[in-house]
């Protein structure tokens, strides 16, 4: 079926630094989310993205957070600058329908040190 | 907002035997409703969604149940395996909402 695909799988960065994680989702999708996942357990949920505009962030999504998808390319999540509690993996997922089932990418294993 | 409540967080069985992992969420609008698989260092797996409308859903080696007056959502694992071995986690979701709301998650581990 059709695939959401994240870029690059693994990242590890200098606490401080910035990173730009990618995802390049499902073609016709419409919506556009991020998921933020610590030691396989719960999915935080930390923006959704629809029409070039962020439509909801959680408190998670910190003002060192930021998100876009210029002109129809990678739907990426920026973070600048990187701290330590920002290790986890990062789940892209996107949707053709805001509430529907969800197309979820294999998620960036972010390590900070 | 909507908060989804997941029981139990572990949960180990033997091949052969039943695995039931139970969701309730507070949100009576509540609409639709899903259950994902997630194995070790993959990603997330739609097992099943399910619409508020249907209160028994069967699937392949499973059965879902959505009991809206008690707003609980049910995965029944029948007859369970080793590949079975991953976290489950149920979300739900209203019309209104942008977002799904998810439960924190059950490692299930199924021993031979």
């Amino acid at each position: 079926g059709p695939k959401v695909l994240q870029i690059p799988s693994h990242q590890i960065i200098d606490m401080g630094q910035m990173v730009t994680l990618n995802c390049d989702p499902v073609s016709n999708h419409l919506y556009f989310y991020w998921y933020k996942q610590i030691l396989g357990q719960q999915m935080e949920f930390l923006v959704n993205f629809y029409n070039g505009k962020v439509m909801e962030k959680s408190k998670l999504f910190k003002d060192q957070f930021s998100v876009e998808r210029p002109d129809g390319s990678y739907f990426t999540l920026k973070i600048q600058p990187t701290a330590l509690e920002d290790s986890a993996v990062y789940f892209c997922a996107s949707s053709l329908v805001p509430n529907s089932d969800y197309t979820f990418g294999s998620g960036t294993r972010l390590l900070v040190i | 907002g909507e908060q989804v409540e997941q029981r139990p967080p572990h949960l180990s069985v033997r091949e052969g035997d039943s695995a039931v992992i139970t969701c309730t969420y507070t949100d009576p609008n509540s609409y639709y409703f899903f259950w994902y698989k997630q194995e070790p260092g993959a990603s997330l797996q739609l097992l099943m969604k399910v619409f508020s409308s249907t209160e028994i859903n069967e699937g392949q080696g499973f059965t879902v149940l959505l009991n809206k007056k008690d707003k609980r959502l049910s995965l029944n694992l029948t007859a369970a395996h080793p590949g079975d071995s991953a976290a489950y986690f149920c979300a739900v979701t209203r019309n209104s909402n942008n977002r799904i709301f998810f439960g924190d998650g059950t490692q299930l581990v199924v021993k031979p």
